[in-house]
């Protein structure tokens, strides 16, 4: 059973649009949430991640909406640029919870 | 700035043999993971870790999957006897609690063969 649920599959966006990944879940032990940036060959990096007690948090061009009631969270991020190319996952931990849940992931890719 | 490390980056075994996965996770976590990526999917949780003890760990990790800290700073993944179907992306992760920022190191690339 897929406990995080991504959107989309893949995602092409010209340089310097706002490309948004969708995320929900139905599990509301899940605390805390947060989002990796894959580059081919390489580990998942950390982005930025968030807790149910906000609705937005922002870092540099990144910004994570919430929306508990809905189960929901997405990544935005702002002034894309060709770097920006990746593989994008959310993730889904619990409260004294002692994994991530993964989201399928979203495939970028930023046109120059 | 602190990181995870693992070794080596790609190992390539016969099917049936036994291989140690390595890691150092960041020098102040206290948890440690173990998730594997096959190709183009997505990231699976193997097991966790914490104070010498096995805290969770997934159906994948079966009676092959052993998990050790033999000192202070190393983590390994052990699989006894491979099969093809272990060929993956092997990432390890640490963090300071659980629940909380979970660092990855750069994985080790398994090919079975």
């Amino acid at each position: 059973q897929q406990q995080v649920k991504q959107s989309p599959q893949s995602l092409i966006v010209q340089k310097g649009g706002i490309p948004i990944i969708n995320c929900a879940y139905e599990n509301t032990a899940f605390d805390y949430f947060p989002w990796y940036q894959q580059f081919p060959g390489k580990g998942p990096a950390l982005l930025i991640a968030i807790r149910p007690d906000v609705s937005e948090k922002k870092e540099g061009r990144f910004t994570i909406s919430f929306n508990k009631s809905a189960k929901q969270f997405s990544l935005h991020i702002m002034d894309s640029q060709p770097g920006d190319s990746a593989t994008y996952f959310c993730a889904a931990s619990e409260l004294l919870g002692n994994q991530f849940y993964f989201g399928t992931g979203t495939s970028l890719t930023v046109i120059p | 700035e602190p990181e995870v490390t693992q070794t080596p980056s790609h190992q390539v075994t016969q099917m049936g043999q036994e291989v140690i996965l390595r890691c150092v996770p960041i020098s102040n976590h206290l948890y440690f993971y173990w998730y594997r990526q096959i190709l183009g999917q997505k990231v699976e949780f193997l097991v966790s870790f914490y104070n010498n003890e096995i805290s969770e760990k997934s159906e994948i990790f079966d009676d092959q999957f052993s998990v050790e800290r033999p000192d202070g700073s190393n983590f390994t993944l052990k699989i006894r006897s491979t099969k093809l179907e272990d060929s993956a992306m092997y990432f390890c992760a640490s963090s300071v609690g659980w629940n909380t920022e979970a660092f990855f190191g750069q994985g080790t690339r398994l090919t079975v063969v």
